[in-house]
């Protein structure tokens, strides 16, 4: 079974532009979340979407926005990049029933802003 | 607030030198307490998840336990190829997102 997959697996970028990032979930897992991991804060959840609807947000600014298509697949985009949004972009998919499941996550996106 | 402490930030062993790493939480409720493998330039690769207090589980070398105000990852006789960043996370009875902590570096030198 595939795992997680997001592209591109880099980035670079200059201040002022905006960038969207992709993620393919597990097959048969409907939820995606994003996270944002840099050295100083860890990780830090963004978003997750189950069923194309936005579920769940974090505390970060209206710059970062996301959506979910209809075959699970998701992206995230950032307008107006700051240096502060270097980071590691990961996805995690998980099948998201009932109950709460595992989340898979994916190699990330090193994003880079000059 | 949801907090997560893990400690050490870094940690050093020898071949062989088992020792354990700990994930301290406050959580209004929790649902459940993952731990997570990550390798330089790669995703989180999943671990364990533990539910309540008491329980305990096992992969290989690994042992994750839960008390109702942290948890511990054991280590037994590590390798080198245990060398990586130990994440925990914790998920509320009210959310779907994870809490990360900070991680622990682990390095197992030969």
């Amino acid at each position: 079974k595939a795992g997680v997959t997001q592209t591109p697996r880099y980035l670079i970028k200059t201040r002022g532009q905006q960038v969207t990032l992709s993620c393919s979930p597990i097959s048969g897992h409907r939820s995606v979340s994003w996270y944002q991991q840099t050295p100083g804060q860890g990780l830090q959840f963004l978003f997750e979407y189950f069923s194309e609807t936005q579920r769940n947000k974090g505390n970060f600014p209206g710059r970062f926005s996301g959506r979910q298509f209809s075959n699970s697949r998701s992206e995230m985009n950032v307008s107006t990049l700051e240096l502060g949004d270097s980071a590691l972009y990961l996805c995690a998919s998980s099948i998201q029933g009932s109950s709460y499941s595992e989340q898979f996550f994916g190699p990330g996106t090193r994003l880079t802003v000059l | 607030e949801d907090q997560v402490t893990q400690s050490p930030e870094a940690l050093r062993l020898q071949e062989g030198e088992s020792s354990s790493l700990n994930c301290s939480y406050t959580v209004s409720g929790l649902r459940g307490l993952f731990w997570y493998r990550q390798d330089p330039g790669k995703g989180p690769e999943f671990l364990f998840t533990l539910y309540s207090a008491g329980e305990e589980k096992e992969k290989e070398r690994l042992k994750a336990t839960l008390t109702k105000k942290e948890s511990f990852l054991h280590i037994t006789a590590p390798k080198p190829e245990d060398s990586a960043t130990y994440l925990c996370a914790v998920l509320q009875t009210s959310g779907s997102r994870l809490t990360f902590g900070e991680g622990t570096q682990l390095t197992v030198n030969p």
